[in-house]
């Protein structure tokens, strides 16, 4: 069965600053997907990175960076020069790619930049 | 292009009261989700559909909610009698063929079972 565990219930980084949320999965899959989505406080699910399971590189997007070790099956987001809009809980998600494309989520991590 | 529609976007009701939910998603998207998101929790799967077929609804309470998708493009999520535990917001998602493409979601509707 399908798993991803948030340990981080909640996080706190100084503006411009670096920070890494953690994620790890479970699964038997050998094709999936994981993805990262924000959600500030009025509600709405942003995507923000994907990384394949058979990806080479970590994924990167703007200031997003996936830090992606299979093996240890883990899917950390890293975001650099952290904003106080970067303030908001950040879902792991993963998606099988072998089943029927189930897509579960993770119980997220509440970040807050200080300023 | 036009995101994903959800309707209301909130609702009030009784306790043993029904309600129906609407989703309009993504023009072309084959793949539907709806989730619950309990306050301060992840969003939990209740049923995904690819174009009107069920994937997946193992996690959805079937003796008080049902869902369907019409024709392959909208969807409601309908529950009957409600429950005060059922206190949460309902998200809609759609996602196009491919398998590295993201779920686009809508605003949700946020349900208060009093």
């Amino acid at each position: 069965a399908q798993k991803i565990t948030q340990t981080q219930p909640g996080m706190f980084v100084q503006e411009k600053e670096a920070v890494t949320l953690d994620c790890t999965y479970d699964t038997s899959d050998p094709s999936y997907g994981l993805f990262w989505y924000k959600q500030p406080s009025s509600g709405e699910m942003i995507f923000l990175i994907y990384q394949g399971s058979y990806d080479q590189q970590n994924a990167t997007e703007g200031r997003y960076s996936l830090n992606f070790q299979k093996a240890r099956k883990s899917a950390n987001l890293v975001i650099s020069a952290s904003q106080l809009g970067d303030s908001a809980m950040y879902f792991c998600a993963m998606r099988d790619n072998t089943g029927g494309f189930k897509t579960i989520f993770g119980a997220g991590t509440r970040l807050f930049v200080k300023a | 292009e036009a995101g994903v529609a959800q309707s209301p976007r909130y609702k009030i009701i009784e306790k043993r009261q029904s309600v129906a939910f609407w989703c309009n998603p993504i023009s072309g998207h084959a793949t539907l989700y709806w989730y619950q998101q309990i306050l301060g929790q992840g969003p939990k799967l209740l049923i995904q559909f690819q174009n009107n077929g069920v994937v997946d609804d193992s996690q959805l309470p079937k003796d008080r909610f049902s869902a369907e998708r019409l024709k392959g493009v909208d969807s409601t999520l309908k529950i009957q009698p409600a429950k005060l535990e059922d206190s949460a917001v309902y998200l809609c998602a759609s996602r196009s063929q491919g398998l590295n493409t993201e779920a686009f979601f809508g605003q949700g509707t946020r349900l208060t079972v009093v």
